[in-house]
């Protein structure tokens, strides 16, 4: 899988939009970017994933660019419960194989003020 | 909504005892997994599950073992837990369809303290 680098730490006013950056300048063109968060002492929790095209949920929206060499995930309107690790992570489908666990690295403290 | 469970958020054995991590999901999912979590490490994958009685070894599987008898629930198990094994457990699932994405869904974790 891809490596990916992002921002050690950020912090955000409560109620304004939060956008974390993810650069993944290795990517593989059939490698989805995915987006993961960790509040403290809880398990990660799935955001979003994409491969080309932008992409819209209930909790967040993910913009990746043309090049597909970096992303950005965007809380439109970010409150306290927010602040908490977010991982970026690059992987290929599912290929039918064995064990595939995945691997976080440090992410980003998004930490929201209030 | 996807949900995964694990039987205890906080769990206080001594040094060889024998330990039951559950994990119970509610998505008919066929992957399962169990990972711990320690600061500095990351996330490190213990044992896989792609179906049920079927079991992969993940990275760091000594000292564990994994029971799968039934495709919603996945076990870990500590046979004679050990000081090194204080951590947080982590369980997680996924579809397994070739070529689709593999989003895991987690649970909310296990604390293990080995006194």
């Amino acid at each position: 899988d891809a490596k990916t680098t992002q921002p050690t730490s950020m912090d955000c006013a409560e109620g304004r939009a939060a956008n974390l950056p993810c650069n993944h300048s290795t990517i593989s063109g059939n490698e989805y970017v995915y987006w993961y968060r960790q509040i403290h002492s809880q398990g990660p929790q799935y955001i979003i994933h994409g491969l080309k095209n932008n992409e819209t949920n209930e909790m967040a929206s993910l913009i990746i660019t043309e090049d597909r060499k970096s992303s950005t995930l965007i809380l439109p309107h970010a409150t306290l419960r927010d602040t908490a690790v977010y991982y970026c992570i690059v992987r290929a489908p599912y290929s039918g194989g064995g064990a595939d666990g995945l691997t976080f690295g440090k992410g980003t403290h998004l930490i929201i003020q209030p | 909504d996807v949900k995964v469970t694990q039987s205890s958020r906080y769990l206080v054995k001594r040094t060889g005892e024998k330990v039951f991590l559950e994990c119970v999901q509610d998505m008919d999912h066929e992957n399962m997994f169990w990972y711990r979590q320690d600061p500095g490490l990351g996330l490190r994958l213990i044992y896989f599950s792609y179906d049920v009685k079927m079991k992969e070894k993940g990275d760091i599987p000594e000292g564990y073992s994994v029971s799968r008898e039934k495709k919603e629930r996945f076990s870990l198990i500590l046979e004679s837990a050990s000081t090194n094994q204080t951590s947080m457990y982590l369980c997680a699932s996924s579809w397994r369809q070739p070529t689709s994405t593999d989003t895991q869904y987690f649970g909310p974790g296990t604390r293990l303290t080995v006194l």
